[in-house]
């Protein structure tokens, strides 16, 4: 089993649907991030938690440490949200700070 | 552009070849990393520098894979003998990571997209 699970693995959405994408793990953590992928392969973050709920533009992440879960919200979407969104947990272990990688959730938000 | 640049963008090489990536980090940031991702993965930790000393290797870094960051700037990573199961993206990260910190936030390089023939 994989440290980190991500569900769905794809999704489709209409523009302007709320989306949901949710990250489980299995391991205790020290932070726990969001990572956008556009087709060609960059990667963005998003945003790093350790705790409760940010907040930028349209987009919301919130992590409960207790039930090792977290979500990555997007209110009001729209193509240009059409991406892979990548959950990572990072552990610390001896200092390397690495980050352990879910698969990733392919959205389409169809206009 | 003051981001983490990779070079080259796209490789293809035929089996058995050597190849080698250069990944420029962000001025001044003193951990750099490496991973891999195949197509449809999430990527995968490679390995990691401290300024110009690498201080962890996955073990699936097998011994045709080098990496150094001789002057704790630059980092190149060298496949020798390529297979086909080395075609993957090879993704590059830095971060500044002040001593005794727990976590911090990687910035990503475009990536070098390897095809072994």
């Amino acid at each position: 089993k994989n440290e980190v699970e991500q569900s769905p693995q794809n999704l489709t959405a209409q523009e302007g649907e709320f989306i949901t994408i949710n990250c489980s793990y299995s391991v205790g953590i020290s932070a726990l991030h969001w990572l956008q992928q556009h087709p060609g392969g960059g990667i963005v973050s998003l945003f790093m938690l350790s705790s409760g709920k940010k907040k930028h533009g349209r987009l919301i992440a919130t992590i409960n440490i207790q039930e090792k879960h977290s979500s990555l919200h997007i209110t009001a979407s729209h193509p240009r949200d059409s991406a892979v969104y990548i959950c990572a947990v990072q552990r610390f272990q001896g200092g390397s700070e690495k980050l352990v990688f879910g698969k990733g959730t392919k959205l389409t938000v169809n206009p | 552009d003051t981001g983490v640049s990779q070079n080259p963008r796209h490789k293809i090489t035929k089996r058995g070849q050597n190849v080698t990536f250069r990944c420029d980090p962000i001025s001044e940031h003193n951990r750099l990393y490496w991973y891999r991702q195949t197509l449809g993965q999430g990527p995968e930790f490679l390995t990691y520098f401290q300024n110009e000393a690498q201080l962890e290797k996955s073990r699936l870094l097998s011994d045709r894979f080098s990496a150094e960051r001789p002057k704790g700037s630059f980092s190149t990573l060298e496949i020798q003998r390529t297979e086909q199961g080395d075609s993957a993206m090879y993704l590059c990260a830095s971060s500044h990571t002040p001593r005794g910190a727990i976590y911090n936030e990687q910035f990503f390089g475009p990536g070098t997209r390897l095809t072994v023939l």
